[in-house]
């Protein structure tokens, strides 16, 4: 258990529709990160969050967004969903913002029908 | 980030030492070494980095030559659990870490 949790495990939607992945980062680390892995892409960066401010900026596309609450808890909105996002998404937490471990979580399964 | 190149699979016999190379011949200076390994849809897991020094934890050792252009992931002792992909990754760019194709290693007995 690598001590990050994400919500829900599996999402099954349609196309349009919009959802929100929920991340919460291992106690007292401050960086959170996005990944999406789809079986043609491998794990694509998307996007970074250090003590609630945006740090960097990946593949991530438009219709995506992200946020990282005071709390340290982190949300992926996913919205005008189409049949190419169905990956798995995870969420990976560090203590610092710079060159340090990374703990991940086991991911959402986002599944577009 | 300097860009990585790794065997994409290599076979191990369980129980032998398990080897896993990595070319990064672009390293800079301030750059890190990183691996971790992804176990078939699960959540990546970090195993080790260093940046010049050799460095051994409970999971594996890394050898990272003199030149710092390449280096070596080893397994001391491979079992079935460790089939896995193995990505190496060098990275000095506020911890966002790059995934690349990686390394898949399949533990056979």
């Amino acid at each position: 258990d690598s001590g990050v949790t994400q919500t829900p495990k599996h999402l099954i939607t349609a196309t349009g529709q919009r959802v929100t992945l929920r991340c919460s980062p291992r106690s007292g680390d401050l960086s959170v990160y996005w990944y999406q892995q789809s079986l043609d892409q491998g794990l694509q960066f998307l996007i970074q969050y250090y003590n609630g401010e945006e740090r960097a900026k990946g593949n991530i596309l438009e219709r995506f967004s992200a946020q990282q609450f005071p709390d340290l808890h982190s949300e992926l909105n996913l919205s005008s969903l189409e049949l190419g996002d169905s990956a798995l998404y995870f969420c990976a937490s560090a203590r610092e913002q710079t060159n340090t471990e990374a703990f991940f979580g086991q991911g959402t399964r986002l599944t577009v029908v | 980030d300097a860009k990585t190149t790794q065997p994409p699979s290599m076979d191990c016999a369980e129980g032998r030492a398990a080897n896993l190379p990595c070319n990064h011949s672009t390293i800079s200076g301030n750059e890190y070494v990183y691996w971790y390994r992804q176990i078939h849809s699960q959540g990546p897991q970090y195993i080790i980095h260093g940046l010049k020094n050799n460095e051994t934890n409970e999971m594996a050792s890394l050898i990272i030559t003199e030149d710092r252009k390449s280096s070596t992931l080893i397994l001391p002792h491979a079992t079935l659990r460790d089939t896995a992909v193995y990505y190496c990754i060098v990275n000095n760019q506020g911890g966002k870490l790059i995934f690349g194709q990686g390394t898949e290693l399949s533990v056979k007995p």
